[in-house]
Formats: C-alpha cells, structure tokens, sequence
C-alpha cells in the first residue's frame, strides 16, 4: 500500500508566477490536509478536505491560495502571484474516511522556493 | 484556543544517554496526542501516540505517557542512538471536535557517539 505521495517534491518559482502542489492520498483515504512549515518552525493547519468538499480552510490565507479535492485525482494546493514569504515546505496528509480522528500519514512534502 | 508548547532546543546528547523532551498543551475536550518525527529533508512519520488519560504510547524505545492532571506529553527513551538524530513534534488533535493537528514548534535533536 503506497504512502502518501506528493509532487513536485521540489519548486521553483519566480514571484508572481503560480504554483501547483499536488497530493495523492493513502489509498482508501478520502480525507486530506494541507499544512505548512516555514523554515525552523512547526507546522501550520491550512486546510482540511473531503473528496469534492472543503471541510475547513480556517488556516488558508486569505488570498492567493487555494485548495480542491476533486472526485478523481488528486488533491490541488494551488497558491497565485507567489511572492518569497510563501517559500516554505507544504505537507499534505491523509486519513481513512469515518468518523472522529483517526492518524494522520504525511506526504514527504513540497519544498517550495520563491526566487 | 488549543496550543502546544514544546521544550526549545537543539537537544544534544551523547550516545547512550537518557532522553526527555517536554511537552505541554493546551485543549478544549478530550485531544488525542502524538508525536512525530521528521529526518533531513523528509516529511513526517507517526512516532507514537496517545488516545486518552494515563494511555502511554511507545515505539522504537520512545515512550510518552498521557498526563490530564498536568497536561503534558513528555517523550522520553532510556538510550538514544545517532540514529535518532531528528526533529521531534508534539501534536494534538480531536479537542473539541476538530481534527487538525496542532503542532508544537519542533525540538531537534542531535546525538553524537
């Protein structure tokens, strides 16, 4: 059974270009998370998803970032007009679709940097 | 709201020596606890974890052991190898029906032989 899988693991981008992180859950798993992690620090909620719907998006900045889950496919964090504040190191993770919480496995993550 | 506060590092021990790292936290509810680990330049990996009062989680000789009374989640192993070298995260989730992880800052620990 494959983990977590993510792509790019590593990006590129000039500011104001556009980037696309892109994460395929544990097979089975329909519930997926994005977090971020700046440098030297912990780990940040962004945003919390089932297949086709946005659960909570309380830690996604207002602007220029978003998220989908569609029905097929893999998970999208897409994040507009980068500028370098936004280089960091995104996380996706996924768990089984019932109910409460259950473990969270994580992606190896996207290292995203903003020339 | 929920937080988590970890002891600040960086943590460096000899090979052999006894670890402690301090966890505490703060939630609403009744939090699940966990903790993670992350090597060089990779993603996390589910170290242990903790589900209610007095649960102690261990893996890998870690232990931790969930304490309501003080609210911490101390991770602790008798003999830590070069191996081990790492950054460490305390996390919680479930505390008043959320399920994101709320992680604590990180605490990287260097091992020497």
């Amino acid at each position: 059974n494959a983990g977590v899988m993510q792509n790019p693991r590593h990006l590129v981008r000039r500011r104001g270009q556009e980037a696309r992180l892109r994460c395929s859950p544990m097979k089975g798993h329909s519930h997926v998370y994005w977090y971020r992690q700046l440098p030297e620090e912990g780990l940040k909620f962004m945003v919390y998803l089932q297949k086709e719907n946005i659960i909570d998006e309380s830690g996604m900045p207002k602007e220029r970032f978003s998220a989908e889950f569609p029905k097929e496919g893999p998970s999208i964090l897409r994040i507009q007009q980068v500028v370098r504040g936004d280089s960091a190191a995104y996380f996706c993770a996924s768990s089984p679709p019932l109910q409460g919480f259950y473990t969270q496995y994580f992606g190896p993550g996207t290292r995203l940097t903003v020339l | 709201g929920n937080s988590v506060t970890q002891m600040e590092g960086p943590v460096t021990l000899s090979e052999e020596a006894f670890l402690t790292i301090n966890c505490t936290y703060t939630a609403t509810g009744y939090p699940s606890l966990f903790w993670y680990v992350q090597y060089p330049g990779e993603g996390l990996q589910l170290l242990l974890k903790a589900t209610k009062a007095d649960d102690k989680g261990s893996n890998k000789g870690f232990e931790a052991t969930y304490r309501k009374e003080t609210t911490s989640f101390h991770l602790e192993k008798g003999s830590v190898q070069v191996s081990d070298s790492a950054v460490y995260f305390c996390a919680l989730s479930g505390g008043g029906g959320y399920n994101k992880l709320i992680f604590g800052a990180g605490t990287r620990l260097a091992v020497h032989p």
